[in-house]
Parts: C-alpha cells; sequence; structure tokens
C-alpha cells in the first residue's frame, strides 16, 4: 500500500503563499493523488485531485513531479480562515479498490494575523 | 456536507453494549464508505460499499460490522463495544468514477 507522510504542522501568515508536501515513494501506476481539509469538528472537505503535472482550480494548486513519488498542495494567499488540517490521500481512480486508500496523517496548518 | 448525515453526533456508552451509527445521504451516490479518525492517525478506512448489495472490508474491519439498508442508508455496527473504539467516526459517499468522497460531520463515540 502507498504510505503518505506528511509534515505534521506548519505556521504561516495572512497573504502568503503556503505549500504543503506530501510523500508516496510507493504509489502505484494508476493511483491518483486528493487532497482534503478539515475544520474542527467537521468532516474531510475535497480542495484538489490531480494524476500528474500540475492541476489548478479557485482555490488551490497541485504540484506532482515526473516521478509522482511526492505531491505538493500550493495556497495562494491564505488567510485566518485556511488554519486548518490538510490531509493527503493516495488511491486508484474511483477508488474501485477502496481498501487500497490511504490517508496521510494531516499537517496541521496554522495561519496568524 | 449537510448531504451527509450521520446520527447520532455524539455518544457515550459502557464497554460491551451494541453500538450502531447511522449514515444517511441525499446525493444520490452509489458509494458509501465508513472511516474512523484517531488522534495523530488520519483517517482508517472500516468498510465500504459500492451498492446495496455488495459490502467490502477496509483496512480495519475488525470488532465492527456493516449494514446497507438501501442506496442512501450505511449504518456501522460494534457489537460489542470496548473502549479502544473510542474515536471519531466518518461516513462519506462519492460518485462512479473519479470524483471525490462527501464526509458527513461525525460521530464522536467515547466507550468507558
Amino acid at each position: 500500500l502507498a504510505k503518505t507522510t506528511q509534515p505534521i504542522s506548519m505556521d504561516s501568515y495572512e497573504g502568503q503563499e503556503v505549500n504543503i508536501t506530501c510523500s508516496h515513494n510507493n504509489i502505484a501506476t494508476n493511483d491518483y493523488i486528493t487532497w482534503y481539509q478539515q475544520f474542527p469538528s467537521q468532516g474531510p472537505r475535497f480542495i484538489i485531485q490531480g494524476y500528474k503535472t500540475k492541476v489548478t482550480n479557485e482555490v488551490a494548486s497541485l504540484f506532482i513531479p515526473a516521478d509522482r513519488k511526492s505531491s505538493t498542495l500550493s495556497l495562494p494567499r491564505v488567510s485566518l480562515s485556511d488554519t486548518a488540517v490538510y490531509y493527503c490521500l493516495v488511491g486508484p481512480p474511483g477508488y474501485s479498490n477502496a481498501s487500497k486508500i490511504i490517508f496521510g496523517s494531516g499537517t496541521r496548518l496554522s495561519i496568524q494575523p | 456536507d449537510a448531504d451527509v448525515t450521520q446520527t447520532p453526533r455524539n455518544r457515550i456508552t459502557k464497554t460491551g453494549k451494541r453500538i450502531m451509527l447511522e449514515c444517511s445521504q441525499t446525493k444520490g451516490h452509489d458509494r458509501m464508505y465508513w472511516y474512523r479518525q484517531d488522534p495523530g492517525l488520519g483517517l482508517r478506512l472500516i468498510y465500504y460499499s459500492f451498492d446495496v448489495k455488495d459490502i467490502n472490508k477496509g483496512e480495519i474491519s475488525d470488532g465492527y460490522s456493516v449494514s446497507r439498508q438501501a442506496q442512501a442508508k450505511f449504518s456501522l455496527s460494534l457489537e460489542s463495544a470496548i473502549p479502544n473504539q473510542t474515536a471519531l467516526y466518518f461516513c462519506a459517499t462519492s460518485n462512479v468514477g473519479n470524483q471525490p468522497q462527501h464526509f458527513g460531520d461525525g460521530t464522536r463515540l467515547s466507550i468507558l
């Protein structure tokens, strides 16, 4: 199973760009990389998903190098409301074999004024 | 996500009791999942179901059972609760294809 490793915590300031890296050395050929955000007392919420190179949506970008052994979630110009735990998830497309879904332990991001 | 509703939101019970956690969804998704979250360990998959007649074990199914009563309902049971099953439990749904999962707001379960 593709284990994921993330930094336990990160601190930044409002207006800064934040990059959170996830390591997944044993990622399978058909695995996708998905990032979720979780606030206290809430379930995780989808942020972005990708397979290779770069993906961008209205809230974040995801950078995946050619070897796909890591990925970086980039949050542009963070605000206090971005304080949350961020999870990196590696798994097959469409969760076709859900038993192979692996959530990382999460990165606790704290944004200061 | 209000489209995925978990009940109860909080439960305190005693060792040996049978517990049922319920999940219902209005998203029309075929796929449903149960996860457990412990501090510092992220989420771990307990069971999942891709349709009403399909039940599959996840990473940590021992001590748990599930029932998929309908497309919209997926319940998790602890037949004889033990203290190390104290955790935050999440239900999630997803559509077919490469679609993200949608999570409920969790059930906080404490077993004394």
